[in-house]
């Protein structure tokens, strides 16, 4: 089945600096991802949409130049969380799809934690 | 834009029956159901795609009032690899092509 590598699946960092992480469509051609975040016993908020080749659309109250998304290609994504601060710590995760019908196929998700 | 799902917990015994409602205020183009487990990505159990549409698999099926633009999880019989969170993913019409969880639901089996 369709599968989405997300490295790294944890991180730790100081507050003030940056952290990327990748998304990578394995097997399918992830024409679309969606970046979420997740706190504790939450549900997954959407943070942006991108297309590739596209600019990314955010969602209202995400600031786009705080959280940088590039999908330069159809099987990569990246999120870049820049100038880090504790409040930012969360789980992120990417979603993508490539129009199969088959859902949309998650990464394994990101453990950041801003100290 | 977030769909409300409902009940917001549920804890059931083995064997028992469990439906888990998704609620859009806007027009929906399709409905997911995702299961959660702690610390883990959701993993996709179906998706629906027309109104009326009621799919499954094993014991597992959900239904989609397109009209009322609400969907439903049912869960019979249900076993302990059921416990998790469950959400629904939605697409809905004419927002481009956002996709939106449920607020979820958490489901616990118990022995």
């Amino acid at each position: 089945g369709a599968v989405v590598s997300q490295h790294p699946s944890r991180v730790i960092c100081k507050s003030g600096t940056s952290v990327k992480i990748e998304c990578r469509s394995l097997d399918f051609q992830a024409t679309t991802m969606f970046w979420y975040r997740q706190f504790p016993k939450k549900s997954l908020m959407l943070m942006a949409t991108s297309n590739e080749g596209s600019k990314a659309t955010y969602e209202q109250g995400v600031e786009k130049d705080k959280f940088l998304i590039n999908h330069a290609s159809l099987t990569l994504s990246t999120l870049t969380v820049t100038s880090a601060h504790p409040e930012d710590s969360s789980f992120y995760i990417c979603s993508g799809t490539g129009r199969t019908n088959y859902g949309y196929t998650f990464g394994s998700g990101t453990r950041l934690t801003v100290v | 834009q977030q769909p409300v799902q409902s009940p917001q917990a549920v804890i059931l015994r083995e064997g028992e029956d469990a439906v888990i409602n998704c609620s859009s205020s806007k027009a929906l183009y399709s409905v997911h159901w995702y299961r959660q487990k702690h610390g883990e990505a959701p993993v996709f159990l179906m998706i629906l795609l027309k109104g009326g549409e009621q799919k499954g698999h094993e014991k597992i099926s959900a239904s989609f009032n397109e009209k009322k633009q609400q969907s439903s999880l049912y869960l019979t019989a249900s076993q302990l690899s059921y416990s998790g969170t469950y959400f629904c993913g939605t697409e809905m019409v004419n927002t481009g092509n956002q996709f939106y969880f449920g607020t979820g639901t958490s489901l616990t089996v118990i022995p």
